[in-house]
């Protein structure tokens, strides 16, 4: 069983700011790797796939990297609205299975 | 625009049991593979089930294996998850997934959520 492991559990940015957060894998998952975003009383919403791809209308500002066991999700100037939670998530094709990590909070500095 | 409508949650005691339904709109249900979905309060995601757009091939979360039934009728455009032998430990918001556009299995659209207490 592949665990995702994500770090840090918080992280206190200030807006404007760089944000980078880690997700890693037990075992490699090549590049099976996508990004949600989580807010408040709200559905998860697909930020990343295939580890560095973004999702339709996601801004620039969200980058994804990574392969193997390494990702990072790093937002590059954040703004107001991108205070919450995040989630990465292994995905196998077939089965179609999912893994998630356990999330990053991403609160203001 | 593609939407997604969970109900059937509620409260119910342990050990009984509960049809969630998810109604789609906006795509050709028929034509996508549907996940179900739960966090349970103040915690983060689980993925419980898996349905092939055809309906014929189902996997589950082994937290779930013989207790949770998926299934879809897709002349009605809708998802469904049985639940049986409730415990507190499924507690949670459930969300109903739809199979992206990408070319793999991750999700482009989620419902909102629907809450399943299982308390006496």
């Amino acid at each position: 069983e592949i665990v995702m492991t994500q770090s840090p559990a918080t992280l206190s940015v200030s807006p404007g700011e760089r944000a980078t957060l880690s997700c890693r894998a037990s075992q490699s998952v090549s590049s099976n790797l996508a990004w949600f975003q989580q807010k408040r009383g709200q559905a998860p919403r697909l930020l990343i796939y295939g580890a560095s791809t973004r999702a339709t209308d996601i801004p620039v500002r969200f980058s994804g990297s990574g392969s193997g066991t390494e990702f990072t999700l790093t937002i590059s100037s954040l703004q107001s609205e991108d205070f919450a939670v995040y989630y990465c998530q292994y995905y196998n094709n077939w089965p179609p299975t999912w893994t998630f990590g356990q999330g990053t909070k991403v609160e203001i500095k | 625009q593609v939407q997604l409508v969970e109900s059937g949650g509620g409260v119910v005691q342990p050990g009984g049991s509960l049809t969630l339904s998810c109604v789609a709109s906006g795509f050709t249900f028929s034509g996508y593979g549907m996940h179900w979905v739960r966090q349970a309060p103040g915690k983060g995601l689980e993925w419980v089930a898996f349905i092939q757009y055809t309906g014929v091939s189902k996997y589950y979360a082994d937290s779930v294996k013989g207790r949770f039934t998926i299934s879809r009728d897709n002349s009605k455009n809708t998802l469904y998850l049985q639940m049986n032998s409730l415990r507190a430990e499924d507690t949670a918001v459930f969300y109903c997934a739809k199979d992206s556009d990408y070319g793999v299995k991750v999700a482009d659209y989620w419902g909102q959520g629907t809450l399943v207490t299982v308390s006496s």
